[in-house]
């Protein structure tokens, strides 16, 4: 149970492209869901916090317009990279939490987007 | 503030010896730690988690870790390590109230030598 799933698992897209990239969990409904970025060998940062329905909650130093960030229904967030530059290249992972599942304290991570901006 | 610190950036184990993370935490409020292991271009695998109850956790793949209140550690241990454990392992704390942000260590790369 509690599986999260992200789609695409890579893509490529050129510099100044958009590129959304989605996170569903498939057996529960999340009402947070989390974003992070990873660079190589490095851990991972959070960028956003999204609750269902309200605007996403963005960690300081986070373009809130560069990366968009949608909850629109409890099994579904949406990150969109606008206007994707090579410095964006990154891997991109969701989590999402329930109150419902471990009293909402475990986060149930994606299995990661590998992003290369050329 | 809540913040964990991950003592070593890299660990090389033989394989079939013992295998030693460490972790250590500061909370202001009692947290929730977990353990997660991160193979490359992969999501993280939880491998275990305390959450105030026994303070001897066991996790999968033979991993164990004890939550220790008087030296706010949280290492991670296993007796025998085997050559698919090479990976990235991640310690996280949480508070067991309000928004439950994780927050990582920095990371440690365990190394298995044949």
């Amino acid at each position: 149970g509690a599986v999260v799933s992200q789609h695409p698992s890579w893509v490529i897209c050129k510099s100044g492209t958009s590129v959304k990239i989605e996170c569903r969990s498939l057996d529960f409904q999340a009402t947070t869901m989390f974003w992070y970025r990873q660079f190589p060998k490095q851990s991972l940062m959070l960028m956003a916090t999204s609750n269902e329905g309200s605007k996403a909650t963005y960690e300081q130093g986070v373009e809130k317009d560069k990366f968009l960030i949608n909850h629109a229904s409890l099994t579904l967030s949406t990150l969109t990279v606008t206007s994707a530059h090579p410095e964006d290249s990154s891997f991109y992972i969701c989590s999402a939490s329930a109150p419902g599942l471990a009293g909402g304290h475990e986060q149930y991570f994606g299995p990661g987007t590998r992003l290369t901006v050329t | 503030a809540q913040s964990v610190t991950q003592l070593d950036s890299h660990v090389s184990v033989s394989e079939g010896t013992p295998v030693l993370l460490r972790c250590n935490y500061s909370s202001s409020y009692s947290p929730s730690l977990f353990w997660y292991v991160q193979h490359p271009n992969k999501g993280l695998q939880l491998l275990l988690k305390y959450t105030s109850a026994a303070t001897l956790v066991k996790g999968i793949n033979g991993f164990e870790a004890e939550f220790k209140k008087s030296e706010t550690s949280f290492h991670l241990t296993k007796p025998s390590a085997h050559m698919s454990d090479a990976a990235e392992y991640f310690c996280v704390v949480t508070p067991t109230s309000g928004t439950y942000k994780y927050i990582f260590g920095t990371g440690t790369r365990l190394k298995v030598l044949a």
